[in-house]
């Protein structure tokens, strides 16, 4: 089946520290691929996607592109802000039609620092 | 995009009792879901919702327990029955757009059970 494994958090680093968030997925075929985020009390945002291998996602400074080789899809912003604190959840929608259903990872929760 | 409401925005419910959770969204959706997500957990998806028929649910969930509306295109709602502190959870609602492969969710209903 489908599966996405997210680095585990929380994630601490300093304001406009660089920021990687590793995520991998398990799937057959061309799945979509997304990256949501959630802050304190909220409900979850999409904060980018890519739906073919080699796109490149980017919202906000936030950057992920769609490696099929390594079937990876990694969250990267190079100097976070005290605002991007939240959790970040990489997601993956196989491509069999409107039926498809998201698949979630664990969440990585990240706090920038001043 | 899609604009999606949700009431209440939260609710401290007393054991045994049940709360009806509104979703309205301000465009016609080819589907719409919900899901729970447990503290400090990921998403969990409870059930698609029809339009006209009976929810498609997944494995653990059950009508009984989670019965679902969803009267037109644009609005569902998801009761909890006969809830325990179990319960105690996020139960946001999300959609997909006619079209698009792409998830939107709404900012969730905070649930507590004492």
């Amino acid at each position: 089946g489908n599966s996405v494994t997210q680095m585990e958090g929380p994630v601490t680093l300093s304001e406009e520290a660089f920021l990687t968030i590793n995520c991998t997925y398990t799937a057959t075929g061309y799945p979509s691929l997304f990256w949501y985020v959630q802050y304190p009390g909220e409900g979850l945002q999409l904060l980018l996607k890519a739906t073919k291998a080699d796109d490149k996602g980017s919202n906000k400074g936030f950057e992920a592109t769609y490696r099929k080789e390594t079937t990876s899809f990694h969250l990267e912003k190079g100097s976070v802000q005290v605002s991007d604190s939240a959790v970040y959840f990489c997601a993956l929608s196989p491509l069999a039609g409107t039926a498809s259903k998201l698949t979630f990872g664990t969440g990585t929760r990240l706090q920038v620092t001043l | 995009s899609a604009v999606i409401s949700q009431k209440p925005s939260r609710d401290i419910c007393q054991r045994g009792t049940s709360l009806t959770i509104q979703c309205q969204v301000d465009s016609q959706v080819t589907m719409m879901f919900w899901y729970r997500q447990q503290p400090g957990q990921s998403l969990t998806l409870i059930a698609t919702a029809n339009q006209g028929s009976e929810a498609t649910y997944e494995s653990g969930f059950v009508i009984d327990k989670f019965p679902i509306s969803r009267p037109n295109l644009t609005f569902s709602t998801l009761t909890v029955s006969n809830m325990s502190p179990e319960d105690s959870s996020i139960y946001l609602c999300s959609v997909r757009l006619a079209g698009e492969g792409t998830q939107y969710f709404g900012p969730g209903t905070r649930l507590t059970v004492l």
